[in-house]
């Protein structure tokens, strides 16, 4: 069955410094990786997403995020961290074993910026 | 550009009551998904239809049905409603190729008082 987790229930960082978000994958087949990032009261936002090609894709708001089929992994980063980036992060995956190739979250990580 | 649009935005309902929550799709987008999302927790997946045919069912309770009409929106249809029922409930679509990703509505916040 395809999987992520995302072993971080919280992360805090300082303004301005570097941040990464973590998750790891299990999937048969390729992976189809997503980030969506979510404000309290709001629908999830699309950040970015890992179909095939480079490992470092590129997204909305200055996001990142390497994938690393060795290590199962697809990190999300930012190089210099806003307060406004404080928010719940999920990392998703699509199952391509469903009827409609449904979209599968991690438990969430909150990710909280100190200014 | 057009977003997926949720109805209604809140919702209080007492035990035992029914509800009905809408989702209007983005325009050309071929499958709806319906996901819940309790306080803290992350989205658990519903059920959701392509081409308006049902085509995958999550943790649906048998209380709960689901459809989508000949315009593509969709609604949720609660009945019974329990306490524990209180949550965010999402509309996604998107398009069924797997390298698309899912847009998200605002969401319904349902209170079950």
């Amino acid at each position: 069955a395809q999987s992520v987790a995302q072993p971080e229930d919280q992360v805090n960082v300082a303004e301005g410094n570097p941040l990464t978000v973590k998750c790891t994958y299990s999937v048969s087949g390729n992976p189809y990786l997503f980030w969506y990032v979510q404000y309290p009261n709001r629908g999830l936002q699309f950040l970015l997403k890992y179909i095939t090609g480079d490992n470092l894709v590129k997204g909305s708001y200055g996001f990142e995020a390497e994938f690393n089929k060795s290590q199962t992994s697809f990190h999300l980063k930012k190089p210099s961290a806003l307060v406004s980036d404080s928010a719940l992060y999920f990392c998703a995956v699509r199952d391509i074993n469903s009827g409609t190739y449904k979209y599968i979250f991690g438990t969430g990580t909150r990710l909280k910026v100190l200014a | 550009a057009a977003g997926v649009i949720q109805s209604p935005r809140h919702l209080i309902k007492e035990k035992r009551e029914t509800a009905t929550l809408k989702c209007y799709p983005i325009p050309r987008h071929d499958t709806v998904y319906w996901y819940q999302q309790g306080p803290g927790q992350d989205p658990q997946f519903l059920i959701s239809f392509y081409e308006k045919m049902q085509s995958d069912k999550g943790s649906i309770p048998d209380r709960f049905s689901a459809q989508q009409f000949s315009d593509y929106h969709s609604e949720l249809n609660m009945s019974s409603l329990e306490l524990g029922d209180s949550a965010l409930y999402f509309c996604a679509s998107s398009l069924q190729e797997m390298n698309t990703e899912a847009f998200f509505g605002q969401g319904t916040r349902l209170t079950v008082v």
